[in-house]
């Protein structure tokens, strides 16, 4: 496997579920994020990760909650989501300077739809 | 607060011909970075082209290109020779100085390239 892949890539799941998605990065980077994209609205960013530590939390509902053990993986549990949790999540990667020309790399995204 | 203004919600274009998809942005930051990212249907975002904000050159990457004017604060990405491959939503991003991993994006552009 190349690049940032994420699974799974459709999910259909009803209020009192609990899931979890998955992304791993096959780059050696050091940050990772999890972004959500609803229609027709800017993409939004969740979480940041950099070292496997939680730098940003933009203000994202306890429902869902991320987990970062190595610096390769990351998690997002997922439980009692609403309706208007349905969205394409993207999980993207970057490698961490301070120059500002580290573009983050995208996974395909999970289809997370909430009945 | 950073803010990135895409105004062109759909666009159509001649294959062959070139295309410019339109970006302006609000930052008070001095030192930030611009994007231009991809995302074909299959939904992941595909990295094509970086400016930094003390670039003085506009950014080039094969048949894209950044036309940068800082005074006027806009960064449009032009798309020589259009292929129908190219049809796809168009994201503008900007990531400012210190908050080097937090990248605000735009609501995108859809491109159509038409036969």
């Amino acid at each position: 496997e190349t690049g940032v892949t994420q699974t799974p890539r459709h999910l259909v799941m009803g209020m009192t579920n609990k899931k979890s998605l998955k992304c791993e990065q096959h780059l050696g980077h050091n940050a990772m994020y999890w972004y959500k994209q609803s229609a027709k609205k800017p993409l939004e960013l969740m979480f940041v990760y950099n070292f496997k530590e939680q730098t940003e939390n933009n203000s994202v509902p306890s429902r869902f909650s991320p987990e970062c053990p190595n610096s390769s993986h990351l998690f997002l549990h997922l439980h009692t989501l609403q309706p208007e949790d349905s969205a394409l999540y993207l999980c993207a990667s970057s490698r961490i300077t301070t120059s500002g020309d580290n573009e983050q790399f995208f996974g395909p995204g999970t289809r997370l739809t909430v009945l | 607060a950073q803010k990135i203004t895409q105004t062109q919600p759909g666009m159509f274009v001649q294959e062959k011909e070139a295309v410019t998809l339109d970006c302006t942005y609000d930052t008070s930051d001095q030192s930030y970075g611009l994007f231009w990212y991809k995302q074909p249907s299959s939904g992941e975002m595909i990295f094509l082209i970086y400016q930094g904000s003390y670039d003085e050159q506009n950014a080039t990457e094969g048949r894209y290109s950044l036309n940068f004017q800082k005074a006027r604060k806009s960064a449009n990405l032009v798309i020589s020779a259009s292929q129908l491959g190219d049809s796809a939503m168009y994201f503008c991003a900007m990531r400012v100085s210190g908050g080097y991993q937090k990248v605000t994006f735009g609501t995108g552009t859809k491109l159509q390239v038409i036969p």
